[in-house]
């Protein structure tokens, strides 16, 4: 079946780390998100690509990287500059790039502080 | 100001009973779309319903339904017969004017946790 496939499920960070949140989808879509969520807040974007070697800062971009190497993966690094990085971390992907089509989502991250 | 405002935090619901969750938005684009999503406690969203800003008719899907009040600028999820599987949280978000710039990202608010009970 086609879909979204984040990885590891959980991941804790020490301080002073960077870690990396795999994200792979199989749908052939173009545009691709990596979205925060915090508890009881709705989703804010981090990054987003629209196209492959192509990716553009959201919201809160500061501390987070990415990359766009493939159109199937766009993993993303959160790194020791992201001084609050426990959170929830969801992938997102759109066959459409202007939206009119849903997001298709992964079943997301648990990035937790050791 | 808020792009997105879902104002109930919380929200409770007998079996079979119809419920309407609210979400009001806050744009200038003439252009524009509105997306509910649903996430239960597994952390997955799923796509429920879109509304276009130019679309005359209100969306459906199931049981799921869209009340589109585009002069009052709400676009309120109407969910009939409600199922025990229904408990979950349920997010507002909107894509503005391509044009304009915001036509390749979403907004979400703030959340509605809806409970289902027998």
């Amino acid at each position: 079946d086609g879909g979204i496939t984040q990885s590891p499920k959980y991941l804790f960070r020490k301080e002073g780390q960077n870690v990396t949140l795999s994200c792979e989808q199989n749908l052939n879509h173009d545009a691709m998100y990596w979205y925060r969520q915090d508890p009881g807040q709705g989703l804010r974007l981090i990054y987003y690509s629209q196209i492959v070697n192509d990716f553009q800062k959201g919201d809160i971009a500061e501390g987070y990287s990415v990359s766009r190497e493939k159109k199937e993966s766009f993993p993303l690094t959160v790194t020791s500059a992201q001084k609050n990085p426990t959170a929830f971390y969801l992938c997102a992907s759109s066959k459409d790039r202007a939206l009119i089509l849903p997001q298709h989502f992964g079943d997301g991250t648990r990035l937790s502080i050791l | 100001a808020q792009k997105i405002t879902q104002t109930q935090p919380g929200m409770f619901v007998q079996e079979k009973e119809a419920v309407t969750l609210d979400c009001t938005y806050d744009t200038s684009d003439q252009s524009y779309g509105l997306f509910w999503y649903k996430q239960p406690s597994s952390g997955e969203m799923i796509f429920l319903i879109y509304q276009g800003s130019y679309d005359e008719q209100n969306a459906t899907e199931g049981r799921y339904s869209l009340n589109f009040q585009k002069a009052r600028k709400s676009a309120n999820l109407v969910i009939s017969a409600s199922q025990l599987g229904d408990s979950a949280m349920y997010f507002c978000a909107m894509r503005e004017d391509i044009l304009t710039g915001g036509g390749n990202k979403l907004t979400f608010g703030t959340g509605t946790q809806l409970k289902v009970e027998l």
